[in-house]
């Protein structure tokens, strides 16, 4: 089945420090890659997406995601954490016209002072 | 700019009872989508459509139906509530002419709890 698999359901980061989700997913032919991240009691924002343009992938609020075809994965990076930045992130894929998203498991993530 | 507007925000409800949700997505977007959120839990994909006919199903209880009207907004309707169905409810709206690559567009969702 198709499917993405987060690695780690809580992540901890200082304020500051890099911040490396994971996110691989299944897939025989190329996939659409998405990040989402939710904030408490909100809906899912959009961050990034893989479309096939370019592998590196640049979003909002200082977050980038390298698509590695080899690895089948789609990690999301971000330099240096903020307070900001403390949310859950979900990865998502898409393979058909569609457009239905299929999500990972959620990946929580904590910034300490 | 405007965004997917859901309605009503929150909702309680007894069990056995009926709930139905309405979704209004972005303006000329022609796709909807419905996902339920538990506790805790990924965003699990329920139902979707595209040009008031639907276009896909995922994991969407048979006491559960939905709909896409003329003017695109949907509704979807859930009888026979019971706790489990006690979750976040979110509607996306897309542009189909993206394909697949087009992003979804979330609402703020509906939290519907059962007691």
């Amino acid at each position: 089945a198709q499917s993405v698999t987060q690695l780690g359901s809580h992540v901890s980061v200082s304020e500051g420090a890099l911040v490396l989700l994971r996110c691989n997913y299944s897939s025989s032919v190329p996939p659409y890659l998405f990040w989402y991240v939710q904030y408490p009691n909100q809906g899912l924002q959009l961050l990034l997406k893989y479309t096939s343009a370019a592998t590196l992938v640049k979003g909002i609020n200082g977050f980038e995601a390298e698509f590695k075809k080899s690895e089948t994965s789609f990690h999301l990076t971000k330099p240096s954490a903020h307070m900001s930045d403390a949310a859950e992130y979900f990865c998502a894929v898409s393979y058909n016209q569609g457009g239905k998203l299929i999500f990972g498991q959620g990946t929580e993530l904590s910034v300490k002072p | 700019a405007a965004g997917v507007i859901q309605s009503p925000r929150h909702l309680i409800k007894e069990k056995r009872e009926t709930a139905t949700l309405k979704c209004y997505p972005i303006p000329r977007h022609d796709t909807v989508y419905w996902y339920q959120q538990g506790p805790g839990q990924d965003p699990q994909f329920l139902i979707s459509f595209y040009e008031k006919m639907q276009s896909d199903k995922g994991s969407i209880p048979d006491r559960f139906s939905a709909q896409q009207f003329s003017d695109y907004h949907s509704e979807l309707n859930m009888s026979s509530l019971e706790l489990g169905d006690s979750a976040l409810y979110f509607c996306a709206s897309s542009d189909s002419r993206q394909g697949a690559s087009g992003e979804l567009f979330f609402g703020e969702g509906s939290r519907l709890t059962v007691l």
